[in-house]
């Protein structure tokens, strides 16, 4: 199984729908990640978490709500979801300062039409 | 604010041979780390190799090496002996000084291996 798992991995949904992706981990990191890839555009860091108590947005965080429910879970939700949130979503977790190195899940593709 | 720079938004290669993907940064702080990720088709995110600022010599792991060049503000990186499966996007990230562990990304290098 996968160390940091996302759900769902594809969802297609309707612009104005709410949607939640969630990410999970085993490996007992405080620090987790959203990022967003656009084709052409990287990796973009939409909120990120350094503890429970502690959300942190972005540089694209406009259109975005997150939620760290527990240390392994961190839930990503498009309120009203629109065609420019089309993308491949990743979360991603790190072990803490000066470490650095993310440890990504496998991407959640979702599609506003 | 960081910047990361990736020039070259596609590469060819042909297997068995050495590549370069550039990659430039632009930071002011002293204290940094740079990272080389590989995103296959199927869409996951690979960690390479990492290179830390104050690191005297240049990262390697197997077949990548990271040419860290402080003073031009580049970190390279090299892959030896290309294979089929190194066909894929590669990106270049930086993590600044300590205490925010976020990275950020350049917008990736699309290298091509053919036989």
């Amino acid at each position: 199984d996968a160390d940091v798992t996302q759900t769902p991995r594809n969802r297609i949904t309707k612009t104005g729908k709410r949607i939640m992706l969630e990410c999970s981990q085993t490996k007992g990191h405080d620090r987790m990640y959203w990022y967003r890839q656009d084709p052409g555009l990287g990796l973009q860091l939409i909120y990120y978490s350094f503890d429970v108590k502690d959300i942190n947005k972005g540089e694209i965080s406009d259109g975005y709500s997150v939620s760290r429910q527990a240390q392994a879970k961190f839930s990503l939700s498009l309120e009203s979801a629109i065609p420019n949130q089309t993308a491949l979503y990743f979360c991603a977790t790190s072990r803490g300062p000066n470490t650095g190195e993310l440890f990504f899940g496998e991407g959640s593709r979702l599609t506003v039409l | 604010a960081q910047k990361i720079t990736q020039t070259q938004p596609g590469m060819f290669v042909q297997e068995k041979e050495a590549v370069t993907l550039d990659c430039t940064f632009d930071t002011s702080d002293q204290s940094y780390g740079l990272f080389w990720y590989k995103q296959p088709s199927s869409g996951e995110m690979i960690f390479l190799i990492y290179q830390g600022s104050y690191d005297e010599q240049n990262a390697t792991e197997g077949r990548y090496s990271l040419n860290f060049q402080k003073a031009r503000k580049s970190a390279n990186l090299v892959i030896s002996a290309s294979q089929l499966g190194d066909s894929a996007m590669y990106f270049c990230a930086m993590r600044p000084p300590s205490g925010y562990s976020t990275l950020t990304f350049g917008k990736g290098t699309m290298l091509l291996v053919s036989p």
